[in-house]
């Protein structure tokens, strides 16, 4: 079965806006870890969030690994923050699995 | 201290051929992954090294090999190229548990 899922895959959003990013993970995958790609390809670290409560700035991310998901808030969101956000953790072989990726647009 | 770096970081290749990716870890770092990225698949991982010996392997076949030098550094080759390897072809290195990822190498098969 899926073993990281993201929702929602799309999303639209004006300047100024917040958001809240899902993932969603079985099991088997544990040590998450969040990131955004930007337009160029790479990816960019956000948080490594196995449990709890990170604050970046802007961003911010939570862990309830007891349930198997994760949260990723963005305030105030800018066009710089568009882009595809991925979550990712290790599964039992120990490979750093991905989700699908929430595809997210800011719009001035 | 410098990131993670990939060369080359665009690649144009034609089918049967074979081709070479590289890539430099964080120094310090001795694990390095490889993952490809396709619009149909999403992010997979192919392989990982550590300390010269690969250590996991994803669900690739076996055009896709690859190694470690002793200064950490990696190299990736695909071998037979196909139109489905078209793809942006990721390295990370990572301490413990969390992963930083390079640019990326974009390689186009014709």
């Amino acid at each position: 079965g899926i073993q990281v899922e993201q929702s929602p895959p799309d999303l639209i959003l004006q300047e100024g806006a917040n958001s809240t990013l899902r993932c969603n993970f079985s099991d088997s995958v544990n040590n998450l870890q969040w990131f955004h790609q930007n337009p160029w390809g790479q990816l960019i670290n956000l948080f490594y969030i196995p449990s709890g409560t990170k604050q970046n700035g802007r961003l911010s991310a939570t862990t309830v690994a007891t349930e198997r998901y994760s949260l990723l808030y963005i305030s105030s969101s800018q066009t710089t923050d568009s882009g595809v956000y991925f979550c990712a953790g290790y599964n039992a072989g120990n490979m750093l699995t991905f989700g699908g990726g929430t595809r997210l647009m800011v719009k001035p | 201290k410098a990131g993670v770096t990939q060369t080359p970081r665009y690649l144009i290749k034609t089918r049967g051929q074979q081709v070479t990716l590289s890539c430099s870890p964080i120094s310090g770092h001795r694990s390095v992954s490889w993952y490809q990225q396709t619009p149909g698949q999403g992010l997979q991982f192919l392989f990982e090294y550590f300390s010269e010996t690969q250590r996991n392997k994803g669900n690739f076949p076996g055009r896709f090999s690859g190694r470690q030098f002793s200064n950490s550094r990696s190299e990736m080759n695909v071998s037979t190229l196909e139109l489905g390897d078209s793809a942006l072809y990721l390295c990370a290195s990572r301490v413990y548990n969390e992963q930083f990822f390079g640019p990326g190498t974009r390689l186009t098969v014709l």
